[in-house]
C-alpha cells in the first residue's frame, strides 16, 4: 500500500539557518503531496502542495517540488524563524480514495 | 469562517465508559475522516465517509464506530474505551474529487484511565 517517509527528528535549528526536512513516498500512479504544519496546541494546516510531477508547492517562504523520478518531495526553507518551530507532516492523497497517508512527522525547533 | 469543530478539547474518562466525539464542518463538504495521532507513528485513519449514510473502515477502526446521518456531522464513538485508545484525534472533511487538502479540527486529547 501507499506510504510515507520522512527524515527521523527532531530537528533543531538556529535561526536564519536553511532548512530542508526530507520525505519519499511509495505509491502506485500519480498521487497529490502535501506538506502540513502543526503548531504547539493546534490542528493541522495545509502548507503547500503539489498535484503532478516537477510542480512545485511553495507558501510562507517554504518550498517543495514533486520528483517523480525520486519519489520524494523534501521541504526547504532560505532563512528559518522562531516561529516556524512546529510538527512538520508529509503527505500524499490519491483522488479516486480521497485518504490522506500520512509520514511520521518531524520536530522542528528552532533557536534564537 | 470555514472550518472544523471538535469537541471537547480535552476528555479524561475511565475504563469502559461510553464517550462521543463530536464533529461538525460548515464548508458542505461531502468526504470527512477521523485520525488518531501519536507519537513516532504520524496520522493513522480510524474511519472515513463519502458523503450521507456512506462510511467505512480505515486503518486502525478497532473500538470505534462512526455514524453520518447529516452532511455536517461525523461523531466518533468508542462503546468501551480502552487506555490504548488514548490519543490525540482529529476530524478532517475535504470536497469530494480535486486535489485540494483536507481542512482539520484542533484535535481532541482523549485520556483513558
Amino acid at each position: 500500500g501507499d506510504s510515507v517517509t520522512q527524515m527521523e527528528g527532531p530537528v533543531t535549528l538556529s535561526e536564519e539557518a536553511f532548512l530542508t526536512i526530507n520525505c519519499t513516498y511509495t505509491a502506485t500512479g500519480y498521487p497529490s503531496l502535501f506538506w502540513y504544519v502543526q503548531y504547539p496546541g493546534e490542528g493541522l494546516q495545509l502548507l503547500l502542495k503539489a498535484t503532478k510531477a516537477d510542480d512545485k508547492g511553495s507558501n510562507k517562504g517554504f518550498e517543495a517540488t514533486y520528483r517523480k523520478e525520486t519519489t520524494s518531495f523534501h521541504l526547504e526553507k532560505g532563512s528559518v524563524q522562531v516561529s516556524d518551530s512546529a510538527v512538520y507532516f508529509c503527505a500524499l492523497s490519491h483522488q479516486a480514495t480521497q485518504k490522506l497517508v500520512f509520514g511520521q512527522g518531524t520536530r522542528l525547533t528552532i533557536n534564537p | 469562517e470555514a472550518q472544523v469543530t471538535q469537541n471537547p478539547r480535552y476528555l479524561i474518562t475511565v475504563t469502559g465508559k461510553k464517550l462521543t466525539v463530536t464533529c461538525s464542518q460548515n464548508m458542505n463538504h461531502e468526504y470527512m475522516s477521523w485520525y488518531r495521532q501519536d507519537p513516532g507513528l504520524g496520522l493513522r485513519q480510524i474511519y472515513y465517509s463519502m458523503n450521507v449514510e456512506v462510511t467505512d473502515k480505515g486503518d486502525v477502526p478497532e473500538g470505534y464506530k462512526v455514524s453520518r446521518k447529516e452532511k455536517r456531522n461525523f461523531p466518533l464513538i468508542l462503546e468501551s474505551p480502552s487506555p490504548n485508545q488514548t490519543s490525540l484525534y482529529f476530524c478532517a472533511s475535504r470536497m469530494t474529487g480535486g486535489t485540494n487538502g483536507y481542512t482539520f479540527g484542533s484535535g481532541t486529547r482523549l485520556t483513558v484511565v
